[in-house]
């Protein structure tokens, strides 16, 4: 079975670095089949897909997020993490970690989600 | 950037009634539109790609369509589980997810 499960600080202060990981069991990160992607939700709205990884380092991201976005991977440890530069208020959501499958065209397993509140 | 709208924001529903839900697009994404089923302070689940497509697992009582840009998921008899918020996705361009559609108990 596929896991996904968040990691990361559970509070951040403005201008600071957001770094998540995602740590995946039941598959690997090395799948030519999948992308290993960042989706968040900040409280009471939608979700808003924030980018991808393939395991070839091939990596997409939102245009409204991309200036401050970066998603790696490291296959050693089946994990990949998001870094989100110079966080604001605006940036307080719950964060998903997700496979991506198809083209990608879906998301198909999630992980549990990290709430991440950015407060001074 | 394209939009997703989706339609109601809410509705109340009793266990056994038919739901549609719609979801439009500002442009042409052929069928690249997932949908996905949330709970409170759990992770979506996908329920359905490609547009009419079911996911492994999902019951036969959800189904998908589409016709133009405008897209529907089906409840066909609304179970006490189905008591949800439904968003659906496009894969079009990147990813842009609609607004939601809460389904509540009447």
């Amino acid at each position: 079975q596929v896991q996904l499960q968040e990691s990361g600080p559970g509070l951040m202060k403005p201008s600071e670095t957001l770094t998540l990981t995602c740590t995946v069991s039941g598959d690997s990160v090395n799948n030519d089949f999948f992308y290993w992607s960042w989706i968040r939700q900040p409280p009471g709205k939608a979700l808003e897909w924030i980018g991808y990884i393939h395991y070839d380092g091939i990596t997409n991201y939102n245009p409204s997020l991309k200036s401050r976005v970066r998603v790696s991977i490291d296959p050693s440890k089946n994990q990949f993490s998001l870094q989100l530069l110079s966080v604001t208020a605006a940036d307080t959501a719950a964060y998903y970690c997700a496979r991506g499958a198809g083209a990608p065209d879906y998301f198909d397993y999630w992980g549990q989600g990290t709430v991440v509140p950015v407060s001074s | 950037d394209i939009q997703m709208t989706q339609s109601p924001v809410s509705l109340s529903a009793s266990v056994g009634d038919r739901v549609i839900i719609t979801c439009r697009a500002s442009q042409n994404i052929k069928n690249y539109l997932s949908w996905y089923q949330q709970k409170p302070g759990k992770a979506p689940n996908l329920l359905i790609y490609s547009a009419s497509t079911l996911q492994s697992g999902v019951p036969s009582r959800f189904s998908g369509s589409v016709s133009g840009t405008a897209f529907t998921l089906t409840i066909s008899s609304l179970q006490p589980e189905d008591f949800a918020t439904y968003y659906c996705q496009q894969s079009y361009s990147f990813f842009t997810f609609g607004g939601g559609t809460r389904v509540e108990i009447k």
